[in-house]
């Protein structure tokens, strides 16, 4: 399983773009990356998944440079609401089950 | 849209005793994961099942056993429980193994 790293914490205001990177040098051919936030007492909930180049939904973009080997979520024009931790998670999802490793997340704090 | 349900929502037990927690994933998901959040911490995966069978085990104690069964809900069972069993357990499902994980609302034990 890939190794991920990530920002401790980071703060921003709210309107901003809030770009959060996630490190995983040893990714795998087959991994995938997930973005999962969780807010207090609540489970993790899905914000995003890629596996190569750009990759956007309708709450946020990620963007994969052609190594790999880190991923970054963006965040457009965050709100209070947006405060919660991020995961990035890198995981094979075909061979055996899906090991699911969450890491230490980045905690996002949105003030006013 | 349906949920991940999960039963009971709060549990209190003393040491030794034992408890079960209960699944039941979103219908047609055949994947079932459960995770342990302690206070402050990262959840930690502890097992997963693919098909009603074993899939991936994570850090999961002995003392804890787990299956899913045919109709697809699955269940926790934890015995001996230690004070430091206290934590939020989150059960997940998923489509298939890799697919973006549906977490349910979380059992609260308090181990006293």
């Amino acid at each position: 399983l890939a190794k991920t790293t990530q920002p401790i914490s980071m703060d921003s205001y709210e309107g901003q773009e809030v770009n959060i990177t996630c490190s995983h040098n040893n990714i795998a051919t087959n991994d995938y990356i997930t973005w999962y936030q969780q807010f207090p007492s609540q489970g993790p909930r899905f914000i995003i998944q890629g596996y190569k180049t750009k990759v956007t939904n309708e709450v946020a973009s990620l963007f994969i440079p052609a190594d790999r080997k880190s991923s970054t979520l963006s965040l457009p024009r965050v709100s209070l609401s947006d405060t919660a931790v991020y995961y990035c998670l890198v995981g094979d999802m075909y061979t055996g089950g899906f090991k699911t490793i969450f890491g230490a997340g980045t905690r996002l704090f949105v003030k006013a | 849209a349906a949920g991940v349900i999960q039963s009971p929502r709060h549990l209190i037990k003393e040491k030794r005793e034992t408890a079960t927690l209960k699944c039941y994933p979103i219908p047609r998901h055949d994947t079932v994961y459960w995770y342990q959040q302690g206070p402050g911490q990262d959840p930690q995966f502890l097992i997963s099942f693919y098909e009603k069978m074993q899939s991936d085990k994570g850090s999961i104690p002995d003392r804890f056993s787990a299956q899913q069964f045919s109709d697809y809900h699955s269940e926790l069972n934890m015995s001996s429980l230690e004070l430091g069993d206290s934590a939020l357990y989150f059960c997940a499902s998923s489509a298939d193994r890799g697919h973006e994980q549906y977490f349910g609302p979380g059992t609260r034990l308090t181990v006293t």
